[in-house]
C-alpha cells in the first residue's frame, strides 16, 4: 500500500522562498517525484530524487530522505506563475500513485 | 510523435451510453498509464500496460471499464454503460523502460461529462 501526507493548500508571496513537506509510506522505495499540475492542464515533471539529499534545478530544489520517508520541494524567488498544484509521488513496487496534492497560491 | 496524444479533448455523453477514449503515446515509450482526476483531487490511477499487456489493472472501479493496447503502442480506454459519477478527466502518460522510476510524460486528458 502506498500513503502520502502534504498540506492541501499554502499561500506565498511572490519573490519569496516556499517549501512544500511531504512524507510518505510505500513498499518497495525506488525514489521520488515531484510534479506540478497547472488548473486544467496535465502534470508536468518537475524532478526526481534517488538518493538522499538536496537536488538543485534552477529555482526549484528537491529534498529526500529515505529513512524519514519525507521529502519538500523548495521553490526560490517565486512567480504569479508558480500557483499550481504540487504532487509528491513516491515510486514503489507499484505504478505512480498521486495523492491530492498541494495546492499554492502566489499573491503580489 | 513529439508528446502524448489524447483524443477526443472533450466528450459529452448521455448516461447509459458507450464511449472510447484513445491515447497515444510517445513513440518507443512501452510502458502506458491511464489515470483519471476529478476537480480538487490528484490523479487517481486506472490501469498500467508494459507493451501490450496489462501489468495493473487495480485501478478499474468496476467492470464497465475496459483498456486494450493490443500492438503495445496506442491504447483505447473503454467505459460501458456511462454512469454520472463517470465525468472526469482521464490522463494518459507514457514512460520508457521497463521499471517504474523513469518520468512519466502526460497527455492534455480528455474531459468526459456524462448528462
Amino acid at each position: 500500500g502506498q500513503n502520502i501526507d502534504q498540506p492541501t493548500e499554502m499561500t506565498a508571496t511572490e519573490g519569496a522562498i516556499v517549501q512544500i513537506n511531504c512524507t510518505y509510506q510505500t513498499s518497495g522505495f525506488n525514489g521520488l517525484f515531484w510534479y506540478q499540475q497547472h488548473a486544467g492542464e496535465a502534470p508536468t515533471f518537475l524532478s526526481y530524487n534517488v538518493l538522499d539529499g538536496l537536488e538543485e534545478k534552477g529555482r526549484f530544489s528537491s529534498f529526500l530522505s529515505r529513512s524519514k520517508g519525507y521529502s519538500y520541494l523548495l521553490l526560490k524567488e517565486l512567480q504569479m506563475k508558480d500557483s499550481a498544484s504540487y504532487l509528491c509521488v513516491p515510486s514503489g513496487n507499484t505504478p505512480l500513485v498521486f495523492g491530492k496534492g498541494t495546492r499554492l497560491s502566489v499573491i503580489a | 510523435g513529439a508528446g502524448v496524444s489524447q483524443t477526443p479533448s472533450n466528450k459529452v455523453t448521455e448516461k447509459g451510453k458507450y464511449v472510447e477514449l484513445r491515447c497515444d503515446p510517445i513513440s518507443g515509450h512501452t510502458a502506458l498509464y491511464w489515470y483519471r482526476q476529478s476537480l480538487g483531487q490528484g490523479p487517481e490511477f486506472l490501469i498500467y500496460f508494459q507493451g501490450t499487456g496489462a501489468a495493473d489493472d487495480s485501478g478499474l472501479p468496476n467492470d464497465r471499464f475496459f483498456a486494450v493496447r493490443p500492438e503495445g503502442s496506442v491504447s483505447t480506454l473503454k467505459i460501458q454503460r456511462t454512469e454520472r459519477g463517470d465525468s472526469a478527466v482521464y490522463l494518459c502518460a507514457s514512460s520508457k523502460g521497463q521499471g517504474v522510476m523513469t518520468e512519466a510524460f502526460f497527455g492534455q486528458g480528455t474531459r468526459l461529462t456524462v448528462v
